[in-house]
């Protein structure tokens, strides 16, 4: 069956350095992969889209890149400060049907 | 601010209650979620809407029912719940443009549901 594995349930960093994290998926090969904040009581925000096509993209201090070999996207958030602390999640749609499914998520802190 | 709003907030029910949690959007947007959170876990699939049917069914009890009245408007009647079914319930829409792009998802800020 499909997977979709966010590695670290918490990553811990210090403010001004980069955060990088990672989701791999298994047994699907995804048109597209989403990137989504969630902070604590509230709904997930959309972040980037990037297509299978493409191998980066950019929004300000967020950069993703998508290796459709490895099934594998990076995310990476540079300069970090604390208002980056939240839970990010990666995104598939696992269908030609809107079938979006949910990373397990990764809690980031990011300390002063 | 989001342009998806969910009613209500809060809701606490006992487990012979019915009760509705009701979405709705003005983003002209065709497909529309239920999605299911508990405490530290991922949004959970539930129910999609696409132009107003019915598409996809997670294999939810049927103790939850959508329904989609028109296309600005999603439902989730509740009935008989267990007191595990208390989590927070989101509501999200998007495009779908064609299939295979749907886009982003726009999510409501969500109703929390505690089944006593």
């Amino acid at each position: 069956s499909q997977k979709i594995e966010q590695n670290s349930e918490a990553l811990n960093i210090q403010e001004g350095k980069t955060a990088t994290l990672t989701c791999n998926y298994t047994n699907y090969s995804p048109a597209y992969l989403q990137w989504y904040r969630q902070d604590p009581g509230r709904g997930p925000v959309f972040l980037l889209l990037i297509r299978e096509n493409e191998k980066e993209k950019r929004k300000e201090r967020l950069k993703v890149t998508f290796d459709t070999t490895l099934k594998q996207s990076l995310f990476h958030i540079t300069a970090s400060q604390p208002a980056d602390s939240a839970t990010y999640l990666c995104a598939l749609d696992f269908s030609s049907a809107s079938k979006i499914i949910f990373g397990s998520g990764t809690r980031l802190s990011i300390r002063p | 601010d989001t342009e998806v709003t969910q009613t209500p907030k809060h809701l606490v029910m006992g487990m012979t209650n019915k009760k509705s949690l009701k979405c709705e959007q003005h983003m002209g947007h065709r497909a529309m979620y239920w999605y299911k959170q508990k405490a530290k876990k991922p949004p959970e699939l539930m129910f999609v809407y696409s132009y107003e049917k019915l598409s996809i069914n997670e294999s939810v009890p049927s103790r939850f029912s959508p329904e989609c009245p028109n296309s600005s408007l999603l439902n989730l009647h509740l009935h008989a719940l267990q007191p595990e079914d208390s989590a927070l319930y989101l509501c999200a829409s998007s495009q779908d443009l064609y299939p295979g792009d749907t886009g982003e998802l726009f999510f409501g800020e969500g109703s929390r549901l505690t089944v006593l």
